[in-house]
């Protein structure tokens, strides 16, 4: 069984502040998906990550996939209040004609001012 | 932009009822999805279909949920008995084709109240 484990689980950092979210994944797969969830919201997708050694970057988020290392890194770059929210990341792996996402955990961010 | 579109936003139930819920998918999409997230927690996958069959299925997806595409445009997801423990948002994806080069788009859920 797949495993999508992401850390940490909760993040409280200031305002202006540098940080990480690591998502480790257990199965071979090269597809990877970034997304933020405010409280009662729906998903909205950041980054979609199609290759090893991708990385995507879209305002103070950047995003890498390392498919060896089974290792996808969210790098938030001076971090503002309106970055807080929960993020996910969601492994997509294809068994026959089907496939689906396996979401991790789940990284509740607060920034603080 | 096409965008998946489910309804209602909200459903209120009383244990044991049925509901369905519905996905109107993006027009050339082939490949559908129903995940759940209980509140609180993560999204988890249900089912996936494809070519008008259940393609797979996860421990949720038990006798109790169906999924049916109608009329080649809805998507649904059927629970016949709700539980409380059914109470979740439920969001429907649909994908273009061929998995290595196409990406799961989501709807905006259906947050389902089962009192």
């Amino acid at each position: 069984e797949l495993k999508v484990e992401q850390n940490p689980l909760f993040l409280s950092m200031q305002e202006g502040k540098n940080y990480t979210i690591y998502c480790n994944y257990s199965t071979t797969s090269d597809r990877l998906y970034w997304y933020r969830q405010d409280p009662g919201k729906s998903l909205e997708s950041l980054f979609v990550l199609l290759s090893n050694g991708a990385v995507k970057q879209e305002g103070r988020l950047m995003a890498s996939l390392d498919t060896k290392a089974r290792l996808s890194t969210l790098h938030i770059t001076a971090a503002v209040h309106d970055l807080s929210a929960t993020y996910f990341c969601a492994v997509d792996t294809e068994t026959g004609t089907a496939s689906k996402l396996t979401f991790g955990t789940g990284t509740r961010l607060q920034v603080t001012l | 932009e096409p965008e998946v579109t489910q309804t209602p936003s909200h459903q209120v139930t009383q244990m044991g009822q049925e509901v369905i819920l519905r996905c109107v998918p993006i027009s050339n999409h082939l490949y559908f999805y129903w995940y759940r997230q209980i509140l609180g927690q993560k999204v988890e996958f249900l089912v996936s279909f494809y070519n008008n069959e259940i393609s797979e299925k996860s421990e949720i997806f038990d006798d109790q949920f169906s999924v049916e595409r109608p009329d080649g445009s809805n998507f649904t997801l059927k629970i016949r008995s709700t539980k409380l423990e059914d109470s979740a948002m439920y969001f429907c994806a649909s994908r273009e084709g061929e998995v290595a080069k196409n990406i799961q788009y989501f709807g905006a859920g259906t947050r389902l109240s089962v009192l």
